[in-house]
């Protein structure tokens, strides 16, 4: 079975903090991306990496940015932490076009 | 551009019951179409898929078929649990490269017993 772990289930940072939220995926699948989930919007697409050390934006990058120096690995940094960006996060892997979901991380931004 | 339109929640059916939650897309060429169930506290995991015009999707008793003239792919079931309580969303995939997934808002249904 394919796995997607995150970090934490759930987090508590204050306004300001620099935030780190880690994905590893165990398929060897060159696409990963972060999500964010909130009631009412349903999913959307911050960032997404078709391979090592690349990067694209997706549609809400703005506070965002990502990392992935090895291929099962894609972390999720928010420089400077704020309430707006309390959130439930997902990360995801894919092959071919079926996109595989980690548990999720249910960040408050106090 | 490509874009997904699912019908809003909450849905709240009695056990028994038979479910429809509507999914129309709009996209370029032809997109394979997904549904995703995400579960209480949980990421979200595929249901069923279709990745050409007709073909029916199945899964744990729901279906969905591709009506490309209609650009539809309504997810059905015929007699809902209350386990089958969860959001769902319909995505599609483009054609080519790596392009994400496109989700749809996600549909909330509650069955009560």
């Amino acid at each position: 079975d394919v796995k997607v772990t995150q970090s934490s289930r759930y987090l508590v940072k204050r306004t300001g903090e620099k935030v780190f939220l880690e994905c590893v995926q165990d398929m060897d699948h060159e696409n990963m991306f972060w999500y964010r989930q909130d009631p009412g919007l349903g999913l959307r697409l911050i960032y997404f990496s078709y391979d090592v050390k690349m990067k694209e934006k997706g549609d809400i990058p703005e506070g965002y940015s990502v990392s992935r120096e090895k291929k099962e690995r894609f972390s999720l940094i928010l420089e400077s932490a704020s309430t707006n960006q309390t959130s439930m996060y997902l990360c995801a892997s894919r092959v071919s076009y079926e996109q595989y979901f980690g548990p999720g991380t249910r960040l408050t931004v106090t | 551009g490509n874009s997904v339109t699912q019908m809003e929640g909450p849905v709240t059916l009695s056990e028994e019951a038979f479910l429809t939650i509507n999914c129309t897309y709009t996209a370029t060429g032809y997109p394979s179409l997904f549904w995703y169930v995400q579960y209480p506290g949980e990421g979200l995991q595929l249901l069923l898929k279709a990745t050409k015009a007709d073909d029916k999707g199945s899964n744990k008793g729901f279906e969905a078929t591709y009506r490309k003239e209609t650009t539809s792919f309504h997810l059905e079931k015929g007699s809902v649990q209350v386990s089958d309580s969860a959001v769902y969303f319909c995505a599609l995939s483009a054609v080519s490269g790596n392009t994400p997934l496109v989700f749809g808002k996600g549909t909330r249904l509650s069955v009560i017993a």
